[in-house]
């Protein structure tokens, strides 16, 4: 099983949808979590960090589910812009795992 | 403030050439990653720096790779003998060691060996 797994995708959303997709994790000793967004041809942002309580920064909720292993991104109200991909990236003692990503295209 | 920076941005070689990737971190941040990206792919982990030392060097794919990072700044990625399918953006991430480790990326730079 893979440290960390995600739907590739595509998710094709039409704008102002709500698309959400999750990141599941395998090693139980794994201490922080993120999201991150990478535009095509570009290095990948953080977009958010994921605490326990679950998180928003705008139309963005991130959640984290400790005892099921994983984590989810929500995005509401979807713009053309949000179109990219979305990767999950788990963090324990010395090591950082990112998955492969989620993409994401937003229709118009 | 400055962000990571890469150099070349861009590097075209022929195979069995050796070829050397720089990367400049965030000053202060003393951890500092390499990851490589092929066409359409996830990033792969190759190497991490805690300061100039490389605690984990398992993720680089052969010997033909090394990198070296000196006065906790600077750090140089080397690839001997290039092969094609080290074809791919190389990118290089700097951050603080806290407890978020937030990483910042530089701009990569893409290989390829024809």
């Amino acid at each position: 099983r893979k440290e960390v797994e995600q739907d590739p995708g595509p998710f094709n959303v039409p704008e102002g949808a709500t698309v959400a997709f999750n990141c599941t994790y395998s090693n139980s000793a794994s201490q922080s979590f993120f999201w991150y967004r990478q535009d095509c041809r570009k290095e990948p942002k953080l977009l958010m960090s994921v605490y326990s309580s679950g998180n928003e920064d705008g139309r963005f909720t991130a959640q984290l589910n400790r005892a099921s292993q994983y984590i989810s991104l929500l995005i509401r109200d979807s713009k053309l812009s949000d179109s990219a991909t979305y990767l999950c990236v788990v963090k324990r003692v010395g090591e950082i795992i990112f998955g492969k990503g989620t993409r994401l295209h937003i229709l118009p | 403030g400055a962000g990571v920076s890469q150099s070349p941005s861009n590097k075209v070689t022929e195979k069995g050439k050796d070829v050397e990737l720089r990367c400049d971190p965030i000053s202060g941040h003393t951890a500092l990653y390499w990851y490589r990206q092929r066409l359409g792919q996830g990033l792969e982990f190759l190497i991490y720096f805690q300061g100039n030392s490389a605690p984990d060097k398992s993720g680089l794919p052969s010997d033909r790779f090394s990198a070296e990072r000196t006065g906790e700044s600077v750090s140089t990625l080397t690839i001997q003998r290039t092969q094609q399918e080290d074809s791919a953006v190389y990118l290089c991430a700097s951050s603080l060691v806290d407890e978020k480790e937030t990483q910042y990326f530089g701009p990569g730079t893409r290989l390829l060996v024809l």
